[in-house]
């Protein structure tokens, strides 16, 4: 089975620019979950979704979103980038969003 | 609110040592139990899990970990490391309720780092 993907890997953005990154799930899996990775505050949950729903949703501001589509596939959008938004990207899926959670490559997303 | 503490940021050993990371949980319900693995410039991958049964899970690659309950614990070990062992590794927690799904917590990662 194919793991999860991501795209692209690697991104550079200007400040206030915004941005979309993608992921494809694991065939199967309905669950989707997005995590920002930074240095300093290591692993922070931004959303999750199941069956095109937004079910559960981390301590982001509003310039965080997301979608799901009918075939599970997953994009999030950022808009008005700010200089901490710098980070990795990381989407999970998963069977049921409770159970383990399997993660994609990462997007690297580095705004200037 | 629940929480995941990794004592340890950074543990140094030699290879063919013994190591242990440690990982402590706060949750007032029940919790499914991860250890993930990063390599640099990776996502992360599943090491092991805890979900029911026993509470001693293995991985393949010779990694165990103890789910106890009592100590709110879910530690890693493994006998006999390797320098392909380097990497981050991370404790997670789901919790088993609606409206929390698809929101791992995790831990600040510890950085296991094998010396030849």
């Amino acid at each position: 089975k194919a793991g999860v993907t991501q795209t692209p890997r690697y991104l550079i953005k200007t400040r206030g620019q915004q941005v979309t990154l993608s992921c494809s799930p694991i065939s199967g899996h309905r669950s989707v979950s997005w995590y920002q990775q930074t240095p300093g505050q290591g692993l922070q949950f931004l959303f999750e979704y199941f069956s095109e729903t937004q079910r559960n949703k981390g301590n982001f501001p509003g310039r965080f979103s997301g979608r799901q589509f009918s075939n599970s596939r997953s994009e999030m959008n950022v808009s008005t980038l700010e200089l901490g938004d710098s980070a990795l990207y990381l989407c999970a899926s998963s069977w049921t969003g409770i159970h383990e959670q399997y993660f994609g490559p990462g997007t690297r997303l580095t705004v200037t | 609110a629940q929480s995941v503490t990794q004592l340890d940021s950074q543990v140094p050993v030699f290879e063919e040592a013994p190591v242990e990371l440690r990982c402590n949980y706060s949750s007032s319900v029940s919790v499914y139990l991860f250890w993930y693995v990063q390599y640099p410039n990776q996502g992360l991958q599943l090491l092991l899990k805890y979900l029911s049964g026993s509470t001693l899970v293995e991985s393949i690659n010779g990694f165990e970990a103890e789910f106890n309950k009592s100590q709110t614990s879910f530690h890693l070990r493994k006998p006999s490391v390797h320098i392909s062992d380097t990497a981050e590794y991370f404790c997670a927690v789901s919790v088993t309720l609606r409206g929390s799904q698809g929101n791992l917590i995790f831990g600040k990662g510890t950085k296991l780092s094998v010396k030849p």
